[in-house]
């Protein structure tokens, strides 16, 4: 009964670098979201996708950050070109259908040198 | 992004009182969700709520949907040393987009 496992726990990268963080849903799950968590403050949506779609990324910054949630495997986070002001955690709830709660697992912290 | 007002924004209680918190939203949300997030951790679903006038409990916690549908509270009686953490609303629409209050800090002082 696996809850949302995101990996890794926590990424350090260098200003420039490439970071990519994983997200494997609650079994059964379809649906991802992904959002930033600044410290002391609230959740930021980025994006929703369904298995191989992206159904709303109004959240998600337009150059840099990419996401996608393949037929098999992991939702993958995608930040080029890494700057500071990207050190977050970041959350990947899944829901299994519309209608249905988000449930999260304990994100990734990203931190930026 | 939209974000729900939430408040308060922090609470510091003693031991044993009840704590009450609101979101309070512009539009209108089909279910009104809470959860409590602990420091390194994930937010971790207290309570759903799905219709209008709704009143659900989980232990010692009461939630409501409000009848407007752009409010939801909820409430912790008797509280203890382990409710310490930050709470958040969430409400979702007809477009299965979910929205987040900003918090409420619970600190409880034994």
């Amino acid at each position: 009964n696996a809850g949302v496992m995101q990996n890794p726990r926590h990424l350090v990268r260098r200003r420039g670098q490439e970071a990519r963080l994983r997200c494997s849903p609650m079994k059964g799950h379809s649906h991802v979201y992904w959002y930033r968590q600044l410290p002391e403050e609230g959740l930021k949506f980025m994006v929703y996708l369904q298995k191989e779609n992206i159904i709303d990324e109004s959240g998600m910054p337009k150059e840099r950050f990419s996401a996608e949630f393949p037929k098999e495997g992991p939702s993958i986070l995608r930040i080029q070109q890494v700057v500071r002001g990207d050190s977050a955690a970041n959350f990947c709830p899944s829901q299994w259908g519309e209608n249905q709660p988000q449930h999260f697992g304990d994100g990734t912290r990203l931190s930026i040198l | 992004g939209q974000q729900l007002n939430q408040s308060p924004q922090s609470m510091f209680i003693q031991e044993g009182e009840d704590v009450s918190m609101n979101c309070t939203s512009s539009s209108i949300f089909n279910t009104w969700l809470w959860y409590k997030q602990e420091p390194g951790e994930g937010p971790v679903l207290l309570i759903a709520l799905y219709k209008a006038g709704e009143l659900t409990s989980n232990g010692r916690l009461t939630a409501q949907f409000g009848i407007t549908r752009k409010d939801s509270f909820l409430n912790i009686s008797a509280s203890i040393p382990s409710d310490v953490g930050i709470y958040f609303c969430a409400g979702r629409n007809t477009g299965n987009q979910f929205y987040f209050g900003t918090g409420t800090s619970l600190t409880v002082i034994p």
